[in-house]
């Protein structure tokens, strides 16, 4: 079973390039989330989308759009990457319901110089 | 500001020793405390979880403790082995929200 796969697993950036991290899950899960992990600050929720066509701001959205046309695909965009946001980025998703398990992606580490 | 506070940022414990990482909480409406465990370079996995009508649960080697009057659990790591080492994020929902709260993680080291 794949799970919940991200695509790139690297990438560096130059200052003002955009791009499109692609997250993809085949569980069937309603829920999807964009976090970002950076030292001693833990996973910060950017955006998450609790089914096809709907999206949400979470804690840390700013500089960010995403996207979920399909209910297995949700997709993180950089408009214009700044060096802050330099980072891992994890996917994950989890069943509708309550209280049930986050599955997570591998993760994207992003660099932006 | 972070929803759960967690604590220590690091530790490091001998083989067979006792890891323990503690997090508190402020909303009282949270009802479901998991506790995710990852690996360098991968993503993080649940762990163990717990609801507030119990005090424990236990897991093989693996323990969560929950004191509701005081809004705080801890995650101890019985007989530490080098396998265990990783970074241990607690974390806090509610049945009303799609959302986890995470900790900002504890990277525990188990020397053999």
């Amino acid at each position: 079973n794949a799970g919940v796969t991200q695509t790139p697993k690297f990438r560096v950036l130059k200052t003002g390039q955009s791009m499109t991290l692609l997250c993809a899950q085949d569980m069937n899960h309603e829920y999807m989330y964009w976090y970002r992990q950076d030292p001693g600050m833990g996973l910060r929720l950017i955006h998450y989308s609790v089914g096809e066509g709907t999206t949400a701001k979470g804690e840390v959205p700013d500089g960010y759009n995403v996207s979920r046309l399909k209910k297995q695909n949700f997709l993180l965009g950089l408009e214009s990457a700044a060096p802050s946001q330099t980072s891992v980025y994890f996917c994950a998703s989890k069943p509708s319901g309550t209280n049930t398990e986050a599955f997570f992606g591998q993760g994207t580490r992003l660099t932006v110089v | 500001q972070q929803q759960v506070k967690q604590s220590p940022q690091s530790l490091i414990v001998q083989k067979g020793g006792i890891s323990i990482i503690n997090c508190a909480y402020e909303n009282t409406a949270f009802d479901y405390f998991p506790w995710y465990q990852q690996f360098p370079g991968k993503g993080p996995a649940l762990l163990i979880a717990i609801r507030p009508d119990v005090s424990e649960k236990k897991e093989g080697r693996f323990t969560i403790s929950f004191n509701k009057s005081a809004k705080q659990f801890s995650l101890h790591i019985m007989d530490s082995q080098p396998g265990d080492s990783a970074t241990y994020f607690c974390a806090a929902s509610w049945s009303n929200d799609y959302k986890l709260s995470f900790g900002a993680g504890t990277t525990v080291t188990v020397r053999a």
